[in-house]
């Protein structure tokens, strides 16, 4: 079976420090990689895509960045942190011509 | 541009009522909806789909109906229970090949009332 793992769960940055999210999946080939964020309150934003290794497609303007050194690894990194990079942040996998995105735990971002 | 959209931010049902939660969208090109359930501080997790050539699909005590005239899906949970208490996502996906995007609504948070 395919698992999808995330860290850290939570994370308490100072504002203008680096960050890097790690997003890993097991049990499957190739998938689709996604990240979201979810501000507080709000639905989910579509941040980045990867449809396979090297490949990064962005979804908004931001300070964020995301790399695929690996099938099935996708990293979310910024160079200095904003107030508002604050959020929930969700790391989901697809299976190639599935229709269905299964998502990880979250990491819960402050920036102080 | 918000193109999927949850109106209705909470729902409050008793225990063994239906719960009704609606979606609307206003791309006419979605062509694949999935509802998810969301608790606190946790991933969310696939609940069902619907294809839009499909009116309903059915799993349990959850089934969605689509109306593609009206834009609109709702999901139906019958009958509700206490750990149906989550927040619920709508979601549609407009074809673009293999990218699988997903829009996600603003989400409607159900409390079961025991």
């Amino acid at each position: 079976s395919q698992t999808i793992h995330q860290w850290p769960a939570t994370l308490v940055q100072p504002v203008g420090s680096p960050l890097s999210l790690e997003c890993t999946v097991e049990g499957t080939s190739n998938p689709n990689l996604y990240w979201y964020r979810q501000a507080a309150g709000r639905g989910l934003q579509l941040l980045f895509y990867s449809v396979g290794i090297g490949q990064i497609s962005s979804e908004v303007p931001q300070n964020l960045s995301a790399s695929r050194p690996q099938d099935r690894q996708f990293i979310l990194s910024s160079k200095k942190l904003l107030l508002s990079d604050s959020g929930f942040y969700l790391c989901a996998w697809k299976g190639q011509g599935a229709e269905t995105q299964y998502f990880g735990p979250g990491t819960r971002l402050l920036v102080l | 541009d918000q193109q999927v959209k949850q109106n209705s931010p909470s729902l409050s049902v008793q225990e063994g009522r239906i719960s009704i939660l609606n979606c609307d969208y206003t791309n006419s090109m979605f062509d694949y909806f999935l509802w998810y359930k969301k608790y606190p501080a946790e991933g969310p997790t696939f609940l069902i789909s619907i294809s839009s050539i499909k009116d309903k699909n059915e799993d349990g005590r959850f089934t969605v109906f689509l109306n593609k005239s009206a834009k609109h899906l709702s999901l139906h949970i019958v009958p509700s229970q206490p750990g149906d208490s989550a927040v619920y996502f709508c979601a549609a996906r407009k074809f673009w090949g293999n990218t699988g995007k997903l829009i996600f609504g603003q989400g409607t948070t159900l409390q079961v009332k025991p």
